[in-house]
């Protein structure tokens, strides 16, 4: 079963604007993560927040994590064209060494120049 | 600095025919390996994932099974493909329980 769900499932925005992404999950975390995904490729790991953790930056992301309602948020600010691809949340439950990770579905981010 | 690599990059493979992906990690040691499966550019489904050398441990009944017979090397084999099988499959690694790292990945088509 997937852990995060994705919404919306596709955005399209022009360059310039803000871009927020929903994420929402099932079962408690130790962690949430967020990747990216340019077509075709690998996954680039974006940005983790720990479930003691509210918000958390890095350069033009922003995230929030509120554990109460199992939800998460993405906000890309100032999007630029390059910004295009796939992002996808995943959970860390915890209690393992291993970090496995259940992702969810993605959103499709297309930032028009 | 740290590195993975899989191979090949694309494979078109008839049904019925065997399967081997190959994932080697550079860099570190002893690593969390994991192989995922993505279908239609969405989502991905953790298949296995290994702690250490020889350990193998499924998420998911299926066609499929893998190996590490080293430290950094973690292969996914098929004995016979199925249509099914056909998807984008994505090696990665880790270090406890954050972020991980992800290969090129292996575009298998199954005709």
């Amino acid at each position: 079963s997937q852990q995060g769900e994705e919404d919306p499932q596709a955005l399209s925005i022009q360059e310039g604007e803000n871009a927020t992404m929903n994420c929402s999950y099932k079962t408690s975390i130790n962690n949430l993560q967020w990747y990216r995904q340019n077509s075709g490729r690998g996954l680039v790991h974006l940005i983790l927040i720990r479930s003691n953790e509210r918000e958390k930056h890095s350069g033009r992301l922003r995230v929030t994590l509120d554990t109460s309602k199992k939800s998460s948020s993405l906000l890309i600010t100032a999007s630029r064209a390059a910004d295009t691809a796939s992002y996808f949340c995943a959970g860390n439950a915890g209690g393992t060494s291993y970090g496995k990770l259940t992702f969810g579905q993605g959103t499709i981010l297309t930032v028009h120049p | 600095s740290q590195t993975i690599h899989q191979w090949p990059a694309t494979l078109v493979q008839p049904v019925g025919s065997p399967l081997s992906l190959e994932c080697t990690v550079e860099g570190t040691s002893n690593p969390n390996l994991y192989w995922y499966r993505q279908a239609a550019g969405r989502g991905l489904q953790l298949l296995f994932y290994s702690v250490g050398i020889g350990q193998i441990s499924s998420e998911v009944p299926q066609n499929l099974s893998a190996s590490r017979p080293q430290d950094r090397q973690f292969i996914l084999s098929s004995k016979k493909l199925l249509l099914s099988d056909s998807g984008f499959y994505l090696c990665a690694w880790s270090k406890s329980s954050y972020e991980q790292y992800f290969g090129p990945g292996t575009r298998l088509t199954v005709t």
